[in-house]
């Protein structure tokens, strides 16, 4: 069974602060997902990665397969970034179990 | 293209009381999870649809939950009797293949058991 770390739980910045969540896996995986969950709403998928990086708009989500650790990043934080942010991955039977799912990452953004 | 979607969106139920919670996957998607996240913990498997078949249930924590998708498309998850512990946020899940696809999440639906 996978264990999925993530760090750090709780995360209070600045707008404009330069963000950076941390997960780490125990055991090989086929992809790595990066969710969000606004407070009362539902989970949203960021990225999903295999390998190497992904960016989208201010949102940069990287995976090193061989260190069994991803890390995302927000550039220019905005208040409105403030959300958890859940790692979960995948084994590499692809997909049959389902999703493993690190405890996330409280962010919040300070104007 | 529709969501994933689930209905109800929150419940609140007294203990010993039958809840019953739906989803309905995208059109298409033979894949289907259900998952629930206990508050301050992380969200976890419960079990895993293929088409209308049970691929992986280990997850389910008790036989007091049911989970069933007749036909292959929407599913449902009954908790029956329902306990104070049952309280969380139960989601759902759709993707098309098993060969690393994306899933995509459904709301969830708010259970709460007094």
């Amino acid at each position: 069974k996978n264990e999925v770390e993530q760090s750090p739980q709780n995360l209070t910045a600045q707008e404009g602060e330069f963000i950076t969540i941390n997960c780490s896996y125990s055991v090989g995986i086929s992809a790595l997902h990066w969710l969000q969950q606004h407070p009362g709403g539902g989970i949203v998928s960021l990225f999903m990665l295999s390998s190497g990086k992904k960016k989208h708009g201010r949102l940069i989500a990287t995976i090193n397969i061989q260190e069994k650790h991803s890390s995302l990043h927000i550039t220019a934080s905005h208040p409105r970034d403030s959300a958890v942010y859940i790692c979960a991955v995948e084994g590499s039977g692809g997909g049959a179990d389902g999703l493993t799912f690190g405890k996330g990452t409280h962010l919040i953004i300070q104007p | 293209e529709a969501g994933v979607t689930q209905f109800p969106s929150h419940s609140v139920i007294e203990k010993g009381q039958t809840v019953t919670l739906r989803c309905d996957p995208i059109s298409g998607h033979d894949n289907l999870y259900w998952y629930r996240r206990v508050m301050g913990k992380e969200i976890k498997f419960l079990l895993h649809f293929v088409k209308e078949s049970k691929q992986d249930e280990s997850g389910m924590p008790n036989n007091r939950f049911l989970a069933e998708r007749t036909g292959g498309t929407y599913s449902t998850l009954k908790v029956q009797p329902a306990e104070l512990e049952d309280s969380g946020v139960y989601f759902c899940a759709s993707s098309q293949d098993l060969a690393a696809s994306t899933q995509y999440f459904g709301p969830g639906t708010r259970l709460t058991v007094l």
